[in-house]
């Protein structure tokens, strides 16, 4: 499986996009970029899932450079409700997803 | 939106007592997958199942775990004999299909064991 790194922590307001960008240099061909959302005492909720190019749903938008060395998780407009951890997961076999610490996003008022 | 349920919510069990955590998949998936994440620390995958068999399994799922699928609705993961270490959030999961196919988590078991 892909190694991704993102930052451990940030922090935002209310009504601000939020960007988080993961890096995960050793992608292979058939590797997809997926985010989780998890929220203290709640399971990991997947947010959107992408190859390449950009992809955009009803919560967010994933922008992924031609190498696809990277990704970006853009948040539009955050609330206070969507302080979570997001996790980058890299990988092509859904048997096993492997979460790093993910990111801690802090949404103040 | 369909989802996936787990019972009990939270589960206190005696040391060396056996354990069964519950979990109701999404009714059309045929991919079913326990996950654990003690306090703190990152989810970790521990077995995925499919066809009512292990498809693969990680080197916390020894043999005082087991899963099973004893009717068409339930999934289930026992530990039998508990230690404490094994105090954690249990989570099931369930996807539709195997590649490229987001899981989709119930909202976990607490379980402590004295």
């Amino acid at each position: 499986l892909a190694k991704t790194t993102q930052p451990i922590s940030m922090d935002s307001y209310e009504g601000q996009e939020v960007n988080i960008t993961c890096s995960h240099n050793n992608i292979a061909t058939n590797d997809y970029i997926t985010w989780y959302q998890q929220f203290p005492s709640q399971g990991p909720r997947f947010i959107i899932q992408g190859y390449k190019t950009k992809v955009t749903n009803e919560v967010a938008s994933l922008f992924i450079p031609a190498d696809r060395k990277s990704s970006t998780l853009s948040l539009p407009r955050v609330s206070l409700s969507d302080t979570a951890v997001y996790y980058c997961l890299v990988g092509d076999n859904d048997y096993k997803l492997s979460f790093g610490a993910g990111t801690t996003v802090t949404v103040r008022a | 939106e369909p989802e996936v349920t787990q019972t009990p919510s939270h589960q206190v069990t005696q040391m060396g007592q056996e354990v069964i955590l519950r979990c109701v998949p999404i009714s059309n998936h045929l991919y079913f997958y326990w996950y654990r994440q003690i306090l703190g620390q990152k989810v970790e995958f521990l077995v995925s199942f499919y066809n009512n068999e292990i498809s693969e399994k990680s080197e916390i799922f020894d043999d005082q775990f087991s899963v099973e699928r004893p009717d068409g609705s339930n999934f289930t993961l026992k530990i039998r004999s508990t230690k404490l270490e094994d105090s954690a959030m249990y989570f099931c999961a369930s996807s539709e299909r195997l590649l490229n196919q987001p899981q989709h988590f119930g909202d976990g078991t607490r379980l402590s064991i004295l």
